[in-house]
C-alpha cells in the first residue's frame, strides 16, 4: 500500500500557541488527503478534506479558521492548530488514497500526538 | 442510527479461535467498506476493503459483505495474540468517498 508520513509524531506546547503538523505521501501523489482526529477510547472523526491546489472541505463543526489546512502540492498538506487549548489534545491522523486501481482505499500516517498544556 | 456500528467489546477468544467481528451500517454510507487494525497508541491500519456482496479472503482474513441486511463481518481464522487490538470498519459516503468509522470492537486473543 501507499506510505504516508507525518511529522512531528508527537509535540507538547503551551495554550495560546500554534502549532504546524505535515503529511507526506511518499512514494506517490496525492491530490487528496484526509485529517482526522482522535480523542482516547474513540474512534476516528473526520476534520476535513485537503484537496491539492484548492481550499480544504471542512466537516460541520469544524472551525475552518482554527485547523487550517494547506495542501500546496501533490506530496504535502500541513494542519495548523492555531491558538490551542487544552481541549484541542488529541491524536491528529492524515491520509491518503492509493493512487492505484485500489483508488478508494485510504491509507494512515502515523499520527501525531498533540498535548497542549 | 449512527452511520457505522460496532459492538464496542471487548471480544475475547482463545489463540487459534475464529474471531467473528460484525458491523452494520445506515443508509447515508455507499457500497464500499473497509476493515482498519488499529494498535493501542498507533494510527489506523488497511486490513480489507470489500464492495461486492460476499465474501473476501486473504490469508486469515475474510470480509463478508451483505447487502440487503446492511451488514459487513470480519472473520480472522487462527486467532493469535498479535491480533489482539480495535477493528475499525468503516464505511463510504458522499462523491468524494470519505470514509465514515464505526466505534471499533476491540479484540483479545488469549494464549
Amino acid at each position: 500500500g501507499a506510505v504516508v508520513s507525518q511529522h512531528p509524531s508527537w509535540v507538547i506546547c503551551k495554550s495560546g500557541t500554534s502549532v504546524k503538523i505535515e503529511c507526506r505521501s511518499l512514494d506517490f501523489q496525492a491530490t487528496t488527503m484526509f485529517w482526522y482526529r482522535q480523542f482516547p477510547k474513540q474512534s476516528l472523526m473526520l476534520m476535513a478534506t485537503s484537496n491539492e491546489g484548492s481550499k480544504a472541505t471542512y466537516e460541520q463543526g469544524v472551525e475552518k479558521d482554527k485547523f487550517l489546512i494547506n495542501h500546496a502540492s501533490l506530496t504535502l498538506s500541513t494542519l495548523t492548530v492555531t491558538s490551542a487549548h487544552p481541549e484541542d489534545s488529541s491524536f491528529y491522523i492524515c491520509s491518503a488514497r492509493d493512487p492505484g486501481p485500489s483508488y478508494n482505499e485510504q491509507f494512515f500516517g502515523p499520527g501525531t500526538r498533540l498535548t497542549v498544556l | 442510527q449512527k452511520e457505522v456500528e460496532q459492538n464496542s467489546g471487548p471480544l475475547s477468544v482463545p489463540e487459534g479461535a475464529i474471531a467473528s467481528l460484525n458491523c452494520t451500517y445506515s443508509d447515508r454510507v455507499s457500497q464500499s467498506f473497509f476493515w482498519y487494525r488499529q494498535y493501542s497508541g498507533k494510527s489506523p491500519e488497511l486490513i480489507m476493503s470489500i464492495y461486492s456482496n460476499g465474501d473476501k479472503e486473504d490469508g486469515r482474513f475474510t470480509a463478508q459483505l451483505n447487502k440487503a441486511s446492511q451488514y459487513v463481518s470480519l472473520l480472522i481464522r487462527d486467532s493469535q495474540p498479535s491480533d489482539s487490538a480495535t477493528y475499525l470498519c468503516a464505511g463510504g459516503r458522499g462523491a468524494g468517498n470519505m470514509l465514515t468509522f464505526g466505534g471499533g470492537t476491540r479484540l483479545m486473543v488469549k494464549p
